[in-house]
């Protein structure tokens, strides 16, 4: 079974500094992986996503995350974060073959001025 | 241009109480996914159907039960609430095709007293 874990539980970075959350997977077979965010009171919102080929991924607000299959390891940066990227984020692995989608306990990101 | 409907959106009962969440999605998506969100534990996936007609357990499943009505609807009850059943539920749909993404509905805050 696949399984997520999320190191950080909450992380405070300063409005224009960079930002990384971690992610480490559990999978026996080549994973689907996705980011989401979450801002208070709202559902999921994708951020990006890997299946295969490059393994440096872009995404939406500026996002982007990097699978290293080595480390299994599939971690989210933003070079300058702005106040509205408050949120928490999900990393999350999918197993399309057994239709489950398992995510991370999440990280709380907050912006201080 | 709704993608996922859950209702209610709020709803508060007392220890014994029974109720149904709703779920129904536009995007005739195959595959169907209730999931709990408590703080520091990410998401748990209760239930989930493949496809129309059929449904399986998921990590937490123990109080309650699903219905897969149709491809368009998915739905989740409580027969007899319990205050460990307090939480946030996620309704999720998935295309089942290669290169796609789960979505989410905007929740259900449940609060049992």
């Amino acid at each position: 079974a696949q399984s997520v874990t999320q190191p950080d539980i909450h992380i405070t970075v300063s409005e224009g500094a960079s930002l990384e959350l971690r992610c480490n997977y559990s999978y026996g077979a080549t994973p689907y992986l996705f980011w989401y965010v979450q801002s208070p009171g709202q559902g999921l919102q994708l951020l990006l996503k890997y299946f295969s080929g490059d393994t440096l991924v872009q995404g939406i607000k500026g996002f982007e995350a990097e699978f290293k299959r080595s480390q299994s390891s599939f971690n989210l940066r933003k070079p300058s974060v702005h106040w509205s990227d408050a949120a928490e984020y999900f990393c999350a692995v999918g197993a399309w073959s057994d239709y489950k989608l398992s995510f991370g306990a999440g990280t709380t990101v907050t912006v201080r001025a | 241009n709704a993608g996922v409907t859950q209702t209610p959106k709020f709803q508060v009962l007392k220890t014994g109480q029974s109720m149904t969440l709703q779920c129904a999605q536009d995007m005739n998506h195959n595959s169907m996914y209730w999931y709990r969100q408590d703080p520091g534990m990410g998401l748990r996936l209760i239930y989930y159907s493949a496809s129309e007609g059929t449904t399986d357990k998921g990590e937490v499943p123990n109080g309650y039960n699903v219905s897969r009505l149709n491809k368009r609807e998915f739905s989740l009850r409580l027969e007899s609430a319990a205050p460990s059943q307090t939480s946030v539920y996620f309704c999720a749909t998935l295309s089942g095709a290669a290169n796609t993404e789960a979505f989410f509905g905007q929740g259900t805050r449940l609060t049992v007293v």
